[in-house]
């Protein structure tokens, strides 16, 4: 699977839409974008994922660039219970959930 | 159903002693994962389980670890003679075979002393 690059942290307003990049430069045709976060002391949550087309779900939207190289997920009004650290995973579109998670971005949601 | 459930929450063991962590899937996932996460970093996959067969293991699964999933249900993961290093936070996962998501438990952070 390829490998992803996020900013280690980034901090938005309360109300704010906050816009969280992530490089996937080696992604394959196949292979698809997940987006996960993590609160603390929790276990990693689902939010949303994309192929090629830009998709949106009642939690954010996922925008991924032509070339399928970058993509930003967008929380459209920040709450502060959005503070956690979100994942870009590259995963296969079939066969198992075996993903590889870097660092992750540290959202800071600020009142 | 109230998702995926592992227990302990919380272990603490002296370094040298064996621990066991079970996992209870979301009913009829037949697919459970378990990753383990340190300090800072992401969770890093240990193993995959489809019904009782383990058909994955991570390099980082030493002889040490052991995991089992007898009957498709649920599943253990345990680790014997735990060092410091294995303290973290173990994670399970489950999911359909043709299923969106992996939902993952809350975990359970193993500390050794």
């Amino acid at each position: 699977d390829a490998k992803t690059t996020q900013p280690p942290s980034m901090d938005c307003a309360e109300g704010r839409a906050a816009n969280l990049p992530c490089n996937h430069s080696t992604i394959s045709g196949n292979e698809y974008v997940y987006w996960y976060r993590q609160i603390h002391s929790q276990g990693p949550q689902y939010i949303i994922h994309g192929l090629k087309n830009n998709e949106t779900n009642e939690m954010a939207s996922l925008i991924i660039t032509e070339d399928r190289k970058s993509s930003t997920l967008i929380l459209p009004h920040a709450t502060l219970r959005d503070t956690a650290v979100y994942y870009c995973i590259v995963r296969v579109g079939t066969g198992t959930y075996k993903y590889i998670f870097g660092t992750g971005t540290r959202l800071k949601v600020l009142a | 159903d109230t998702g995926v459930s592992q227990n302990p929450r919380h272990k603490i063991t002296k370094r040298g002693q064996n621990v066991t962590f079970r996992c209870d899937p979301i009913s009829e996932h037949n697919r459970l994962y378990w990753y383990r996460q340190t300090l800072g970093q992401g969770p890093e996959f240990l193993t995959y389980f489809q019904n009782e067969a383990q058909l994955e293991k991570s390099r980082l699964l030493s002889d040490r670890f052991s995991a089992e999933r007898p009957k498709g249900s649920f599943s253990t993961l345990e680790i014997q003679r735990t060092e410091q290093g294995d303290s973290a936070m173990y994670l399970c996962a489950s999911s359909l075979p043709s299923g969106i998501e992996a939902f993952f438990g809350q975990g359970t952070r193993l500390t050794v002393v």
